[in-house]
């Protein structure tokens, strides 16, 4: 099993539509987890943590399953912006400076 | 606040010839340093990363290799270039000492070698 893998999609959505990623992991001493949002062409740039308790910011939702070993991003009212590759990160317990990417979930927004 | 330059932004290169791209740091101290390089249509591989000056962890074995000169400079280098080593280099930082925080990316090379 890979240590992170992702859906690589792609997801393509209509403007307003509320899509949803998945990302799983095979270290169950995994401590930190992030998003990350990666523009073709472009460096990915980090999109928002996510805390064991879930968090959200604007349209953006992230929680963490401990006990099933995934993170999940969930998008809401997407827009024609929002079409990207979407990382997640894991940095897992054997090594605080190492973090381990999935390969990306692709989503492309219509409108 | 932190910023991270890297360059240059695209190379050409012919198989064989050497390779140096540079990365620096600005606004923060013993940041941890890392190299990363991502294929076409492919995800980001961990090449080499550095909690400390001199300091440097290969991930996998290949005919790059990278150095720490200064607190806040990382190189990337290579003596013969392969076909092979063609990619998207990113340099990326995070805060020393807290062992959970997230990278942070330079705006990254494409390098062709020919």
């Amino acid at each position: 099993r890979k240590e992170v893998e992702q859906d690589p999609g792609p997801f393509n959505v209509p403007e307003g539509a509320t899509v949803a990623f998945n990302c799983t992991y095979s270290n169950s001493a995994s401590q930190s987890f992030f998003w990350y949002r990666q523009d073709c062409r472009k460096e990915p740039k980090l999109l928002m943590s996510v805390y064991s308790s879930g968090n959200e910011d604007g349209r953006f939702t992230a929680q963490l399953n401990r006990a099933s070993q995934y993170i999940s991003l969930l998008i809401r009212d997407s827009k024609l912006s929002d079409s990207a590759t979407y990382l997640c990160v894991v940095i897992s317990g054997g090594s605080n400076y190492k973090l381990t990417f999935g390969k990306g979930t692709l989503l492309t927004v219509n409108p | 606040s932190q910023t991270i330059h890297q360059w240059p932004a695209t190379l050409v290169q012919p198989v064989g010839s050497p390779l140096s791209l540079e990365c620096t740091v600005e606004g923060t101290s013993n940041p941890n340093l890392y190299w990363y390089r991502q294929a076409a249509g492919r995800g980001l591989q961990l090449l080499f990363y550095s909690i400390g000056i001199g300091q440097i962890s290969s991930e996998v074995p290949q005919n790059l290799s990278a150095s720490r000169p200064q607190d806040r400079q990382f190189i990337l280098s290579s003596k013969k270039l392969l076909l092979s080593d063609s990619g998207f280099y990113l340099c990326a930082w995070s805060l020393g000492g807290a062992g959970n925080s997230p990278l942070h990316f330079g705006n990254g090379t494409r390098l062709t070698v020919t």
